[in-house]
């Protein structure tokens, strides 16, 4: 089965640009999860997808969206690119099922640089 | 609020050395799970292990060990004769459910360990 892709690897933009990143989730998964890691402040949550609706939100500015389409693929758009949105962005997904755990797969991530 | 604290920055070994990696975490959940991640320099977040809050037995995979202690809030990583490979960013995490469905890792700030030579 394959793992979970995110299309770019690497990206450069420039402040103020918008920029789009995908996340294709492992086959059957349909909760699809996004993360920024950076220097300064770590791993965080950004929010979650799952059934096309943001089930889930972070603390980040509305500057931060995404949707999930019909094949679980996510996408995640930062707009008014700023400095500091310069990060890796992972995508995690998950086989929804009952209680409190569903384990999160990631994908080798989104390396963006805003300069 | 969640949180996980890996007090340990930086650690650098010499191969073939027992490192231990700590882990506290805090939560107000009673029922939660716990998980190690390593970090390659590739950037991806390669599943280690996964602990429910109702399992405190160790466990031990080749070289690798944990242990996880309620009483203390500790979910420490132990790795055994320690190898070049084993260098990577190691991080602890807490998984929180949201009341409508779905869960989020709450992850520590990481421990850089470097076995050299």
């Amino acid at each position: 089965k394959a793992g979970v892709t995110q299309t770019p690897r690497y990206l450069i933009k420039t402040r103020g640009q918008q920029v789009t990143l995908s996340c294709s989730p492992i086959s059957g998964h349909r909760s699809v999860s996004w993360y920024q890691q950076t220097p300064g402040q770590g791993l965080q949550f950004l929010f979650e997808y799952f059934s096309e609706t943001q089930r889930n939100k972070g603390n980040f500015p509305g500057r931060f969206s995404g949707r999930q389409f019909s094949n679980s693929r996510s996408e995640m758009n930062v707009s008014t690119l700023e400095l500091g949105d310069s990060a890796l962005y992972l995508c995690a997904s998950s086989l929804e099922s009952s209680g409190i755990y569903n384990e999160q797969f990631f994908g080798p991530g989104t390396r963006l640089t805003v300069l | 609020a969640q949180k996980v604290t890996q007090a340990q920055t930086e650690i650098s070994v010499v191969e073939k050395e027992d490192v231990t990696l700590d882990c506290v975490y805090e939560t107000r959940d009673t029922t939660y799970y716990l998980f190690w991640y390593k970090q390659p320099p590739s950037g991806e977040l390669v599943f280690l292990i996964r602990r429910n809050s109702f399992d405190e037995q160790n466990e031990i995979s080749g070289r690798y060990s944990w242990n996880f202690q309620k009483s203390t809030s500790s979910f420490n990583f132990t790795i055994t004769a320690s190898q070049v490979v084993d260098s990577a960013v190691y991080f602890c995490a807490l998984s929180e459910a949201f009341t409508g469905g779905g869960n989020k890792l709450t992850f520590g700030t990481g421990t850089q360990l470097k076995v050299e030579l």
